[in-house]
């Protein structure tokens, strides 16, 4: 079965950089972009870009351009997304999703999120 | 970018009640829309795709349709377990935004 997994929780201090890891297991990890998707606390979902795990092609939202990287280890079926600079308004559960159903398809399966916490 | 606007952002309703949930965009997006469903502390949940089709294991009584800028999700007899925010989402073009949910609880 197609899963998502995952790293734990963070906390960082302001300017500081994160680095969150997505394992996707049960599929071709090389045959579906992920993307990444992030909700502040009690707040709606925000795009973030995605990754083609085959070519490592990527594309970013303009709100993260200059400070969002999303890398891929096919080796071991992993995405990353690293935040720098990192601001209190950063704090956000953050998300991995598969797109599904060929180009521009739907996000069909999430990771179970990664909570971010950026405090001085 | 394209702009998602749902409404309501909320909604009371009871066990049994036929609910829609209105989602415009700012632009033509043809058919690329997406709803999903999210549970407090939960990832979003895909529903239905490409407007009206059902994702495998959804239960019929959601639906979904619309075409252009103007789309709708119904859920024709309310359920417990459908208390929970709906999003759309376009993937027309990135950024791939979403609308900014609508939150369904218990009258």
């Amino acid at each position: 079965q197609v899963q998502l997994v995952q790293s734990g929780a963070e906390v960082k201090k302001p300017g500081a950089s994160v680095k969150v890891s997505c394992k996707a297991s049960g599929y071709t990890f090389t045959g579906y972009y992920i993307h990444w998707v992030r909700q502040p606390p009690g707040q709606g979902l925000e795009w973030m870009g995605w990754i083609n795990p085959n070519s490592g092609g990527t594309n970013y939202a303009q709100n993260f351009q200059g400070r969002v990287t999303m890398t891929r280890d096919t080796s071991i079926s992993t995405a990353y997304m690293e935040l720098s600079r990192l601001r209190s308004d950063d704090t956000a559960v953050y998300y991995c999703a598969r797109e599904g159903y060929g180009y521009r398809g739907p996000l069909d399966y999430w990771g179970q999120g990664t909570l971010v916490t950026v405090s001085s | 970018d394209i702009q998602m606007t749902q409404s309501p952002s909320s909604l009371s309703a009871s066990i049994g009640d036929r609910v829609t949930i209105t989602c415009r965009a700012s632009q033509s997006i043809s058919s690329y829309l997406t709803w999903y469903q999210q549970k407090p502390g939960k990832a979003p949940k895909l529903l239905i795709y490409a407007v009206s089709s059902l994702q495998s294991g959804v239960p019929s009584r959601f639906s979904g349709s619309g075409s252009g800028t103007d789309f709708i999700l119904t859920i024709s007899s309310l359920q417990p377990e459908d208390f929970a925010t709906y999003y759309c989402q376009q993937s027309f073009s990135t950024p791939r935004t979403f609308g900014q949910g609508t939150k369904v609880d218990i009258k």
